[in-house]
């Protein structure tokens, strides 16, 4: 198992067009977690997955982004209608539970620059 | 919801140095604390973390401290390296947050050969 892998790793995409990115977690890792990274920022929450049960989803996932984790193994997260402020890094995460004393590892990030 | 504040924004040391950055953060359940160090265009790495359960803990060079009264945790860093430069973001968890990590805005370290 090499941790957290993400694909595409870069995606530049004209403004209005849709894009998807995939997340592959750490095998038999439960929980799923969509982040969001700009420049100079710390990453932000978007939306987290049990299994296949998507739990929560921050206020910042407007209705043009979508997040599925089907069999609770692999997610995509779908931008629809792409405008240059979704430009930004998108990172996949996975645990076992934290209270359990595990801790949360992170993928490489998606890049995605809206042009 | 959980706030998280870090600072300094950017820390400049000279190589053999120790660095020290402070977060606070606002819910007092909260009982995680990760740190993660993450180098230009790569992944946050988790480099140490510490439960509400412990005041201290240390791993080689770095350490964390927490201070659960004060709603405050420090990573320490001592006798630095070039290679140690990067930006560095503390986290935190609430039990009520499914386990979200909530992050810091993250401080520039450049450690100065």
């Amino acid at each position: 198992d090499t941790g957290v892998s993400q694909d595409p790793r870069h995606k530049i995409t004209k403004r209005g067009q849709n894009v998807t990115f995939r997340c592959d977690p750490i095998s038999e890792h439960n929980r799923l977690y969509w982040y969001r990274q700009t420049l100079g920022q710390g990453p932000e929450f978007l939306t987290y997955f049990q299994n296949e049960a998507q739990l929560e989803k921050s206020r910042l996932l407007s209705d043009r982004f979508s997040a599925e984790r089907p069999k609770g193994s692999f997610s995509t997260l779908e931008i629809q209608r792409t405008e240059q402020g979704d430009s930004a890094m998108y990172l996949c995460a996975s645990s076992f539970p934290v209270s359990s004393g595990n801790t949360i590892y992170f993928g490489e990030g998606s890049w995605l620059t809206v042009v | 919801g959980e706030n998280v504040e870090q600072h300094p924004s950017t820390l400049s040391v000279q190589e053999g140095d120790s660095a020290v950055i402070k977060c606070t953060y606002s819910d007092s359940a909260s009982n995680y604390f990760p740190w993660y160090k993450q180098e230009l265009g790569k992944r946050p790495q988790l480099i140490i973390d510490i439960r509400s359960n412990v005041g201290e803990k240390k791993d080689q060079r770095i350490a964390v401290t927490l201070n659960k009264t004060a709603k405050h945790f420090s990573l320490h860093i001592t006798e630095t390296q070039p290679e140690d430069s990067a930006v560095y973001f503390c986290a935190a968890i609430s039990p009520g947050g499914y386990n979200k990590l909530i992050f810091g805005a993250g401080t520039r370290l450049a450690v100065h050969p």
